[in-house]
């Protein structure tokens, strides 16, 4: 698998429920962070998570973090139609200072 | 609230051509980045640049790409030869530099280039 892979690919879930989206990276990492990318747009800042943190929260977001699975969790709680997106985890690795390697994204569809 | 700008949202151009597109980072921003994305696949990384010098560039970022920052607001991209792969939607991303630390990347809303 590559570095900074999220599954599933796709997800489709009704309105009011919680969508949760994964994460797997191979190498070690400065941080993990997670984007939003709504179709054709470019790409928002959703929670940087560092790798001596497990967990975070931003609104209806939760991030967690498991370095020794090398893997991390979003969950969207009680999701709207306006959260319709790709979601992408970038990784910074450690050796690479600022760049980041992007998954490439789940796409979730909330229905009404 | 800042935020990174590109310019244009859309260019059109036949293979061959040279392309420049532009960005406006987050200006006190120190850190500047290239990313590309074709259509339906994943965000790729091209190339950072800091103090006027490229930093890091990947593998996809050959000899047809160069980037300049030409004044003191702008951040451009120049493919010297355009190939029909290079058809791609490009961000632009500024992140301020704090020593030690690492930091939020601000992406731009893109620029789709066409290449016919």
């Amino acid at each position: 698998s590559q570095q900074g892979e999220e599954d599933p690919q796709a997800l489709s879930i009704q309105e009011g429920e919680n969508a949760t989206m994964n994460c797997s990276y191979k190498t070690s990492i400065n941080n993990l962070q997670w984007y939003r990318q709504n179709s054709g747009r470019g790409l928002v800042h959703l929670i940087l998570i560092r790798s001596n943190e497990r967990e975070k929260h931003s609104g209806r977001l939760r991030v967690t973090l498991d370095t020794s699975k090398k893997s991390s969790s979003l969950l969207i709680t009680a999701s709207r139609a306006a959260d319709t997106a790709s979601y992408f985890c970038a990784t910074e690795l450690d050796y690479y200072g600022q760049n980041f390697v992007f998954g490439p994204g789940t796409r979730l569809s909330v229905l009404p | 609230e800042p935020e990174v700008t590109q310019t244009p949202s859309h260019q059109v151009t036949q293979m061959g051509q040279e392309v420049i597109l532009r960005c406006v980072p987050i200006s006190n921003h120190l850190y500047f980045y290239w990313y590309r994305q074709i259509l339906g696949q994943k965000v790729e990384f091209l190339v950072s640049f800091y103090n006027n010098e490229i930093s890091e560039k990947s593998e996809i970022f050959d000899d047809q790409f160069s980037v300049e920052r030409p004044d003191g607001s702008n951040f451009t991209l120049k493919i010297r030869s355009t190939k029909l792969e290079d058809s791609a939607m490009y961000f632009c991303a500024s992140s301020e530099s704090t020593s030690g630390q690492s930091n939020e990347q601000f992406f731009g809303p893109g620029t789709r280039l066409t290449v016919l």
